[in-house]
């Protein structure tokens, strides 16, 4: 049973508008949430993250926002660039709260294409 | 520069057939950990390691083995793998610092069992 789901399989955005990918959990005990960016026949590189302590975290054009009481978070993309074309995966840990260091919970993953 | 790497990056090979896929990593982390990533599924976690001669199954272990003798290698063991073990495969470590838990990835190997 997936704890960690992307419900969005896909998404297509111009360049220069902002994209939102959505990502919802279902176990309360998670405490750390993490982006991460996979192109083709690359591994994930981490992109952004955030703690259950915070409810937005901010790195150039990337936001996330976290909503514990829906749990739920997203991903804002602003602008979108050629370049943000990648399946994105939300993923979540209870490293924190359960000491379960290295165990991360994906999402399926949301392949978002950037059209110019 | 600091790295995860994997080897062999792609391997065709046949039912039972024991096979090791390697990862390395040169950041002296502690935590390391090995996924699947199946179509629709995300990636999913084999197995992981907390440290040297420490480690304990993820959400998908039957199949696979692994071993943590030193603390930069973590390589992954198919005994007799079999056709639903194709997939891609993907080798993290990462560092504990506080309450976050980011893992950094190896580029992945791709594993066909036929």
């Amino acid at each position: 049973d997936q704890q960690v789901k992307q419900n969005s399989p896909s998404l297509s955005v111009q360049e220069g508008r902002i994209s939102i990918l959505n990502c919802d959990y279902t176990n309360s005990m998670f405490d750390y949430f993490l982006w991460y960016k996979k192109y083709p026949a690359e591994g994930p590189t981490f992109l952004i993250s955030i703690s259950s302590i915070k409810d937005k975290n901010e790195d150039g054009r990337f936001t996330v926002f976290l909503n514990k009481s829906a749990k739920h978070l997203s991903l804002h993309i602003v602008p979108s660039q050629p370049g943000d074309s990648a399946v994105y995966f939300c993923a979540a840990s209870a490293a924190y709260r359960t000491d379960s260091w290295g165990k991360l919970q994906f999402g399926a993953g949301t392949q978002v294409v950037v059209t110019p | 520069e600091a790295q995860v790497t994997q080897n062999p990056r792609y391997l065709i090979t046949v039912t039972g057939k024991k096979l090791t896929v390697t990862c390395s990593q040169n950041m002296n982390h502690e935590y390391m950990s090995w996924y699947r990533q199946d179509p629709g599924l995300g990636l999913r976690q084999i197995y992981y390691s907390m440290n040297v001669e420490v480690t304990d199954k993820g959400d998908v272990p039957e199949g696979y083995k692994v071993s943590r003798k030193e603390k930069r290698n973590f390589p992954l063991i198919l005994e007799s793998p079999s056709p639903n073990q194709t997939s891609l495969y993907f080798c993290a470590s990462s560092f504990r610092q506080g309450g976050t838990d980011t893992q950094y990835f190896g580029p992945g190997t791709r594993l066909t069992v036929l």
